[in-house]
């Protein structure tokens, strides 16, 4: 079982400049779900998936984010335009209904 | 909102020790989970408790649940440097399938 996979590990990038985070869920979880690390705020939910569709974006900081989940295997989190306060530990996580979460390592994001 | 509070924040032991720490949530729930981070790695599940039960083991961890105090402790037996994590507690509320996390607890062992 390959784990829940995202990409990139690691971003630093400008503020102003868009970025495009990427999680591959387990085979088979219908759950996947976006947070956002930081030690001020601790472990955020970002926004939440079943079987593809958005169920609750109410975590969801400001309209510069948005996610999209095209398929079963894949879920984008974007951020345009970046700030710098937005520099944080990005988690992605997916479950089957009896499971609990796994979570991929995360996007360490620093906006310069 | 954060609906689990660990405590204490920060715990240092020594290798052989048992580290127990503690979690308090608000409102009602359906289950509380235990979650251990490495540093730079994401969450692992540890264990899950449901709201009916009232301890519970897995190995070298006892969870035990009181929903009159709304409050959980973790135990860890004979604690090993590998042990040196960040523990989290989450609360689902079975409302939705969303967890909340508490801020976590920095556990350090010395070995």
């Amino acid at each position: 079982d390959a784990g829940v996979i995202q990409s990139p590990r690691h971003e630093v990038t400008e503020m102003g400049q868009e970025v495009t985070l990427r999680c591959k869920p387990i085979s088979g979880h219908d759950y996947l779900f976006w947070y956002r690390q930081t030690m001020m705020r601790g472990l955020e939910l970002l926004i939440y998936f079943n079987n593809n569709v958005p169920i609750d974006d109410s975590g969801m900081p400001e309209d510069r984010f948005s996610a999209k989940m095209p398929n079963a295997s894949f879920s984008t989190l974007k951020i345009q335009p970046s700030e710098p306060r937005d520099s944080a530990v990005y988690f992605c996580a997916s479950r089957s209904t009896v499971q609990p979460q796994h979570f991929g390592d995360g996007t360490r994001l620093s906006i310069l | 909102s954060q609906q689990g509070e660990e405590d204490p924040q920060a715990l240092s032991i020594q290798e052989g020790e048992n580290a127990t720490m503690n979690c308090s949530y608000k409102t009602s729930i359906n289950n509380l989970q235990w979650y251990r981070q490495n540093s730079g790695r994401g969450l692992v599940h540890l264990i899950l408790i449901r709201s009916n039960e009232r301890e519970k083991h897995s190995g070298r961890l006892r969870v035990t649940l009181d929903t009159s105090k709304k409050s959980s402790s973790l135990l860890i037996t004979a604690s090993r440097a590998a042990d040196t994590a960040s523990y989290f507690c989450a609360t689902d509320t079975g409302a939705n399938s969303k967890l909340t996390f508490g801020k976590g607890i920095t556990l350090s062992v010395r070995p």
